[in-house]
């Protein structure tokens, strides 16, 4: 157990549907981030969001829709994705961004399969 | 552009020793973070290094040389459950993370 939980494990869905995946750190930290993880392919940061605030976009397609409520909670909602959106979605936190020592704790994942 | 290279794939045997390296080019560096990673769970922390050297930590040691881009993770005395992938990651001059595609490494008996 890291700390952070991520709901639910394993979704399918259909290009049309909408569905959201959550995120939740019991840490006390003020940094969430999104990532994308595929198969032989380095993590791609999608979102950063510190104290709440998003700091971070890295170019993500506007079917994923993030938000975050607080600093214990993440949502990344998703409409309209493609087969190639399949994927396992890690959520991570830290204490903080842009200090040098900043490990990360990452969640399970969400395993995507879109169809 | 940033780059971090790492083997794709390693094999060794059970009570062996293991080295896996990483290379990087990235804008700027604010030290290198070593992840492992079982399949289906979440990448956890094994180490960090931002001065030159070598850090221990019982079995794993982690090396780094910032004047040629490179660090390795070094297992020792392997055992089955170390069968994971090993992530390295460099914080960028804007701290922020730049991931290598891991390196799955296979443990034999």
């Amino acid at each position: 157990e890291t700390g952070v939980t991520q709901t639910p494990r394993h979704l399918v869905m259909g290009m049309t549907n909408k569905k959201s995946l959550k995120c939740e750190q019991h840490l006390g930290h003020n940094a969430m981030y999104w990532y994308k993880q595929s198969a032989k392919k380095p993590l791609e940061l999608m979102f950063v969001y510190n104290f709440k605030e998003q700091t971070e976009n890295n170019s993500v397609p506007s079917r994923f829709s993030p938000e975050c409520p607080n600093s214990s909670h993440l949502f990344l909602h998703l409409h309209t994705l493609q087969p190639e959106d399949s994927a396992l979605y890690l959520c991570a936190s830290s204490q903080d961004v842009g200090t040098s020592y900043n490990e990360q704790f990452f969640g399970p994942g969400t395993r995507l399969t879109v169809l | 552009g940033q780059n971090i290279d790492q083997p794709t794939e390693m094999t060794a045997t059970e009570g062996a020793i293991v080295q896996i390296n990483c290379t990087y080019q990235t804008s700027g560096f604010n030290g290198l973070f070593w992840y492992q990673q079982h399949a289906g769970e979440a990448p956890t922390f094994l180490s960090y290094n931002v001065l030159d050297g070598l850090e221990e930590k019982g079995r794993f040691s982690s090396f780094l040389s910032r004047s040629k881009g490179y660090s390795y993770l070094l297992l020792k005395e392997l055992q089955m459950k170390d069968s994971a992938s090993y992530l390295c990651a460099v914080a960028d001059s804007n701290y922020q993370l730049i991931w290598g595609a891991g390196t799955k490494l296979i443990i034999k008996p």
